[in-house]
């Protein structure tokens, strides 16, 4: 299974690009790399989700370079409302549904 | 709408008694999930099932039970062997299609032990 590694915290200021790199370094051929944002006392949510090269959606991009040994999560132009838990989960994406473990997760504050 | 229901959102229990957790979703999903979190610290995973009538031990799986009956269906009980309960639990669930993968949690429940 493979486990990841973030950063435990970071802050930005409102306005900033935010970039989170998770490493994966024992991440698996069908591994697919999918990133979440928890508020308190609340579930997790989806952001993104990449297998290699860059995924762009309404809120983030994903970098994922060519050995996947890594994901950065890229947050452009944060708000105080982006302040968050942020975990990078690394699993099966097919129908084979396995073990998900997350990590520590990277608490990012965002300041005015 | 589609989604996930936990319930209760906040429990307490009296040391020595069991609990048990309610998870239901209607998003036809096969596998589902339970987490613990802690104050400050990350999801960690008790039990998982990824079809009707299986499941697999996580990495805290003691002091822990699920069922899995019916594919909408996944409570988790806490049991007295449990030494330190309280915490934050998070069910999901994950369709098993190709290329997607996306966790999908609910709400959480709070369990307090007095």
């Amino acid at each position: 299974l493979a486990k990841t590694t973030q950063p435990i915290s970071m802050d930005s200021y409102e306005g900033q690009e935010v970039n989170i790199t998770c490493s994966h370094n024992n991440i698996a051929t069908n591994d697919y790399i999918t990133w979440y944002q928890q508020f308190p006392s609340q579930g997790p949510r989806f952001i993104i989700q990449g297998y290699k090269t860059k995924v762009t959606n309404e809120v983030a991009s994903l970098f994922i370079p060519a050995d996947r040994k890594s994901s950065t999560l890229s947050l452009p132009r944060v708000s105080l409302s982006d302040t968050a838990v942020y975990y990078c989960l690394v699993g099966v994406g097919s129908s084979n549904t396995g073990k998900l473990i997350f990590g520590q997760g990277t608490t990012l504050q965002v300041k005015p | 709408d589609g989604g996930i229901t936990q319930s209760p959102k906040y429990l307490f229990r009296k040391e020595g008694q069991n609990v048990t957790l309610s998870c239901e979703q209607n998003l036809n999903h096969d596998a589902m999930y339970w987490y613990r979190q802690d104050p400050g610290q990350g999801l960690r995973l008790i039990y998982y099932s990824q079809i009707v009538n299986d499941f697999q031990k996580g990495d805290i799986a003691e002091g822990y039970s699920v069922s899995r009956e019916k594919k909408e269906s996944f409570p988790l009980t806490v049991t007295s062997a449990q030494k330190n309960p309280t915490a934050f639990y998070l069910c999901a669930s994950r369709s098993g299609a190709e290329g997607t993968g996306e966790l999908f949690f609910g709400e959480g429940s709070r369990l307090t032990v007095l």
